[in-house]
């Protein structure tokens, strides 16, 4: 069973200063890996897919890097904002249990104006 | 663009009673699931389907009933409720592109309370 660690379970930062968000995982033959955020009361919604092949993906303000051989994904967000305040969850996926995404607790984000 | 849409939003059972959550997606995605998510738990898997007729078992399948007779649909019944699958429900779905699921899209959940 893939068991995914997320790290800090919990940040509070001021308007404008860099997120940094990890992501580590026990099975490291995954064949992708995905971000997803979680507003409160909400469904997750899909920040991020990374290929196993690939060891970065970019989308605007965000950046996710991905380091199969030890196990980790980072989750960069840049100048972050009020409005990224939610929770971050990451789920990599292994090759031999594909159908059973195993997700991480999440790091609950608090950007403050 | 309606992506993944569940039914009821929100359901108040009593112990013992049947009910079934509905899902549906439009995006002609193989690959539906089922999470709950409780706090301090996380999201955990019930149940999986990789195609019409095909199902699987995820983390916590006691007490739950699925059956894949559409692509586009993927209900979770209960068969008896306790007050212990008080929870929020996610259905989520994707494509299976080079035998693996792709991007995974999430519905709005169902909040479920069993009293």
């Amino acid at each position: 069973k893939q068991e995914v660690t997320q790290i800090p379970a919990a940040l509070s930062v001021p308007e404008g200063e860099n997120l940094v968000l990890n992501c580590s995982f026990t099975d490291s033959a995954i064949y992708n890996l995905q971000w997803f955020r979680q507003d409160p009361g909400k469904g997750l919604t899909s920040l991020l897919l990374i290929q196993s092949s690939q060891r970065e993906q970019t989308s605007g303000r965000l950046n996710a890097s991905l380091d199969k051989s030890s196990g980790r994904s980072t989750l960069y967000i840049a100048a972050s904002q009020p409005g990224d305040s939610a929770t971050y969850l990451c789920a990599p996926p292994p090759t031999d249990s594909w159908g059973k995404l195993q997700f991480g607790a999440g790091t609950q984000v608090v950007v403050t104006p | 663009n309606a992506g993944v849409t569940q039914t009821p939003k929100f359901q108040v059972l009593k112990t013992g009673q049947s009910m079934t959550l509905q899902c549906a997606q439009d995006m002609n995605h193989e690959y539906m699931s089922w999470y709950r998510q409780d706090p301090g738990m996380g999201l955990r898997l019930i149940h999986y389907s990789v195609g019409a007729g095909i199902t699987d078992q995820g983390e916590v399948p006691n007490g739950y009933n699925v059956s894949r007779s559409t692509t586009e649909d993927f209900p979770l019944r209960l068969l008896s409720a306790a007050p212990s699958q008080t929870s929020v429900y996610f259905c989520a779905s994707s494509s299976l592109a080079g035998g693996y699921t792709g991007e995974l899209f999430f519905g709005e959940g169902s909040r479920l309370t069993v009293l």
